[in-house]
């Protein structure tokens, strides 16, 4: 069955550093995701992406986050500049017209830790 | 804009026991529901999902959820609970092609 991978698991980082999470969403999926649970609390929208472009984010997606999609496979988010706040496990998620685009498939997360 | 509410942040059941983990909707047209289900240091795995077919909704590991328009609920119910639901569960609301709004969350907990 398709899933959607993240890779690292789990990265590491000091504090001012920029940091990539990537994800490759399910194959022909259209619309992708990035969510973030900060340790204990509720999982948190950051930001959708459809036809190559933003097409919502949310309050916490400021100007230090950017997302990319560099290739056919790969959807990538970018911290520039991180801060401690930014630890979280961060999950990419995608949807497709198998689904009637009505239901995101997430991926297993990728845990960051900034000291 | 869509948000959800779930009431009680621990629910504590016997084994065995009726599970109900209440969740509560908003949303100004008609809304997609989802429960997932979170175990620790795991990601979300979708155990069911209301997209405005039957209202009776049935997932995986015998749960079930309930559209109530007229409550603006969905509740998540399993009529026996094991000891392996022990778990975080969240309720999210959508529509069609938008982001996931998430309560929450519920932490349950089943006693021996």
């Amino acid at each position: 069955e398709p899933e959607v991978t993240q890779t690292p698991s789990h990265q590491v980082t000091q504090m001012g550093q920029e940091v990539i999470l990537r994800c490759v969403p399910i194959s022909n999926h259209l619309y992708f995701y990035w969510y973030r649970q900060i340790l204990g609390q509720k999982v948190e929208f950051l930001v959708s992406f459809y036809n190559n472009e933003i097409s919502e984010k949310s309050e916490i997606f400021d100007d230090q986050f950017s997302v990319e999609r560099p290739d056919g496979s790969n959807f990538t988010l970018k911290i520039r500049s991180t801060k401690l706040e930014d630890s979280a496990m961060y999950f990419c998620a995608s949807s497709g017209v198998t689904s009637g685009y009505n239901e995101q498939f997430f991926g297993p997360g990728t845990r960051l830790t900034v000291l | 804009a869509q948000s959800v509410t779930q009431l009680g942040s621990h629910v504590s059941v016997s084994e065995g026991a009726l599970v109900l983990l209440r969740c509560n909707y908003s949303s100004s047209v008609p809304p997609y529901l989802f429960w997932y289900v979170q175990y620790p240091n795991q990601g979300l795995q979708l155990l069911l999902k209301y997209t405005s077919a039957a209202t009776l909704v049935k997932g995986i590991n015998g749960f079930e959820a309930e559209f109530k328009k007229s409550e603006t609920s969905f509740h998540l119910t399993k009529p026996s609970a094991h000891m392996s639901d022990a778990a975080e569960y969240f309720c999210a609301v959508s529509v069609v092609g938008e982001k996931l709004t998430f309560g929450t969350g519920t932490r349950l907990t089943i006693i021996p």
